[in-house]
């Protein structure tokens, strides 16, 4: 079973609402990792936990916080979004996080914000 | 096929023929490479991988072409289905950062009836 799972599939918002998106994975991978995607774009690596710990931010804006609960689950809270925010936001995970452990993608959740 | 080191942003096959994605990548430290394919609403799937030690790997109607002297990957898709249309990108692990692939810009390939 490589499946990663993302919820909600799709989430609308305004700029001061809160809102959480929900990844989990049950392959016991120990690296989970958030995307996010424009539109005809690459994925772009926004933070990578390593066994429940933050091990990589790429200078991302306060307005996103991760959370890793446990070993199983990763959470990414958003609070005043701005429209530009606007993408496809991927959870993946990995055996561990070593050179040549390959990233299952879950199926990403859809964020408009308004 | 396509020329050797060039990409695509969008490739056209017919149906029944053999696809070529091409992707360079620039760093010669890299030593692990990737091939996802993503369709219309879903994310990247997984396909085939490939290590700095090989020149070649193959899967189900899937090969790997690694060139390490010209820093070129490339994928071959036998006999294109119409389920093959996609967006496929090249993925690098740079071996410097245990966490981080470097993604490519990304081939459209559209597959003909």
């Amino acid at each position: 079973d490589t499946e990663v799972t993302q919820t909600p599939k799709h989430l609308v918002m305004g700029m001061t609402n809160k809102k959480s998106l929900k990844c989990e994975q049950h392959m016991g991978h120990r690296a989970m990792y958030w995307y996010k995607q424009k539109a005809k774009k690459p994925p772009e690596l926004m933070f990578v936990y390593s066994y429940e710990k933050l091990s990589i931010n790429e200078s991302v804006p306060s307005r996103f916080s991760p959370e890793c609960p446990n070993s199983s689950l990763l959470n990414l809270h958003l609070h005043a979004l701005q429209p530009e925010d606007s993408a496809l936001y991927l959870c993946a995970s990995s055996q561990d996080g070593l050179p040549s452990n390959t990233q299952y993608f879950g199926p990403g959740t859809r964020l408009t914000v308004l | 096929g396509e020329s050797v080191g060039l990409h695509l942003p969008t490739l056209s096959v017919q149906e029944g023929d053999n696809s070529i994605i091409n992707c360079a990548y620039s760093n010669s430290a890299s030593d692990y490479f990737i091939w996802y394919k993503q369709e219309s609403g879903k994310g990247p799937q997984f396909i085939i991988d490939i290590r700095s030690n090989m020149d070649k790997r193959q899967g189900q109607r899937v090969t790997v072409l690694l060139n390490k002297t010209v820093k070129h990957l490339s994928l071959q898709i036998a006999a294109t289905q119409p389920g093959d249309s996609a967006v496929y990108f090249c993925a690098e692990n740079i071996g410097s950062n245990d966490y981080k692939l470097s993604f490519g810009a990304g081939t459209t390939v559209t597959v003909r009836a």
